[in-house]
């Protein structure tokens, strides 16, 4: 089956610096969405990239869906400490919008 | 407006028995999808329903069965339950491609 790689798998961060994560498929997908999910709580949806190419904002996140379709990064420039937590790429083929494949997630912590 | 709401937010059960979750998706959203997703891990699509309909499955074995009813709510079914069936159960909404999720059931069987 289709399966998304998700890197990197954890990395700490200290406030002020940029982050970068990314995610990469065997498998071409026609929607990708960055989550993020907080302990105890659902994903929630962050940035979603509808067509090849597209590069979208959201704040201090930004996000590009890949010239192949088969990749996706999202970056947060000037971290601060409420980006703690997992983020989630997800990506999904055809209409089927609801049924997504989710990478293994990018844990954010801060450094010590 | 209130967001997609799941019950109950938490469960214990015993091996081989069943268990019933609930999902009310967010008003005017007539699609649901369920999802599992075991600790240190990304969500695993179950079931999607969309009019009532079963419109996609996933690699998931019988035991699980879902339902969507008139007013687009749904329930989950998880029969003779594993130990490894103890997850967070994720209900999911959306009226287009970028689905709403609830803060889900934790289900713990032991």
């Amino acid at each position: 089956g289709q399966q998304l790689n998700q890197s990197p798998q954890s990395m700490f961060i200290q406030e002020g610096e940029d982050v970068s994560m990314n995610c990469t498929s065997s498998s071409i997908f026609n929607t990708w969405l960055w989550y993020k999910q907080d302990p105890g709580e659902g994903p929630v949806l962050l940035i979603a990239l509808y067509k090849a190419g597209e590069l979208t904002s959201n704040g201090r996140l930004t996000a590009q869906f890949g010239i192949t379709r088969k990749d996706s990064f999202l970056n947060i420039s000037a971290s601060i400490p409420s980006d703690v937590g997992i983020y989630f790429c997800a990506g999904s083929v055809g209409n089927a919008g609801n049924m997504l494949t989710f990478g293994g997630g990018t844990r954010l912590m801060v450094k010590p | 407006d209130a967001g997609v709401t799941q019950s109950p937010t938490h469960l214990i059960k015993t091996r081989g028995q069943q268990v019933t979750l609930r999902c009310s998706p967010i008003s005017g959203h007539k699609s649901v999808s369920w999802y599992q997703q075991v600790l240190g891990q990304g969500p695993q699509f179950i079931f999607q329903y969309y009019e009532k309909e079963e419109r996609g499955r996933g690699n998931f074995p019988d035991r699980f069965s879902a339902r969507q009813f008139p007013n687009y709510s749904s329930e989950l079914n998880v029969n003779a339950l594993l130990l490894g069936d103890s997850a967070l159960y994720l209900c999911a909404s959306s009226w287009g491609t970028s689905p709403t999720f609830g803060s889900g059931t934790r289900l713990t069987v032991v």
